[in-house]
């Protein structure tokens, strides 16, 4: 079975601080992808990046990190210099081969960023 | 080119009633699947249907169901609504069937079941 674990429930920073949101899974396939969603308060899902099982390389884009250890089973997600923009809900989710678009997501770190 | 719209935003219902939620995916997408968000259970899979075919299903009991029409916008219903209903219910669309693909969501439709 898949599982999703985001063991911080909510971090609260200040603005430029630097925060990582935490993300660990679990799964048997050698096959599948991990995205990063982000939910602000309108209540949608904002597709942030996917990253699949064979490439482990970082990736950064803006603000915005990533670094995926397969070793550690971990995709975590770094906001550099935070704004008040960020404060969100953020999930982490996989998925497996199989055909299916059944994403497994995590509890979500709600991350607020004060002034 | 337009987001996924669900309809109604928000909407208030009785125990024991049933209710219809629908979703308009992305221009061209086919693929669409649901999911139900809730403070306890977090985000949790109901279904998901490509070209009229519900292709899986989450762990969820029969009362809730769904559809998908030939322009690909999905329904889904939950019947004799229970108050550990209410919940945020997301629609989620994809151009095709991949487990590869990022999904694009809606704002979702929240249910409050009194």
């Amino acid at each position: 079975a898949q599982k999703v674990t985001q063991a911080q429930t909510e971090i609260s920073v200040v603005e430029k601080e630097d925060v990582t949101l935490d993300c660990v899974y679990e799964t048997r396939d050698t096959t599948y992808y991990l995205f990063w969603y982000k939910q602000p308060p309108s209540g949608e899902l904002v597709f942030l990046i996917r990253r699949n099982s064979f490439d482990e390389q970082n990736e950064i884009s803006g603000r915005y990190s990533w670094n995926f250890q397969k070793s550690t089973s971990s995709f975590n997600f770094t906001i550099t210099a935070s704004q008040v923009v960020d404060s969100a809900v953020y999930f982490c989710a996989l998925r497996t081969q199989g055909g299916s678009e059944k994403l497994v997501f995590g509890k979500g770190t709600k991350l607020t960023v004060n002034p | 080119k337009a987001g996924v719209t669900q309809t109604p935003r928000y909407l208030i219902k009785t125990r024991g009633q049933q209710v219809t939620l629908s979703c308009s995916p992305i221009s061209g997408h086919r693929s669409v699947s649901w999911y139900q968000q809730t403070p306890g259970q977090g985000l949790q899979f109901l279904f998901e249907y490509f070209s009229e075919t519900q292709r899986n299903k989450g762990n969820f009991p029969g009362r809730f169901s769904g559809r998908q029409f030939s322009n690909s916008r999905s329904e889904m219903n939950v019947s004799t609504l229970e108050l550990g209903d209410s919940a945020l219910y997301l629609c989620a669309s994809s151009l095709v069937v991949s487990y590869t693909g990022e999904l694009f969501f809606g704002e979702g439709s929240r249910l409050t079941v009194l």
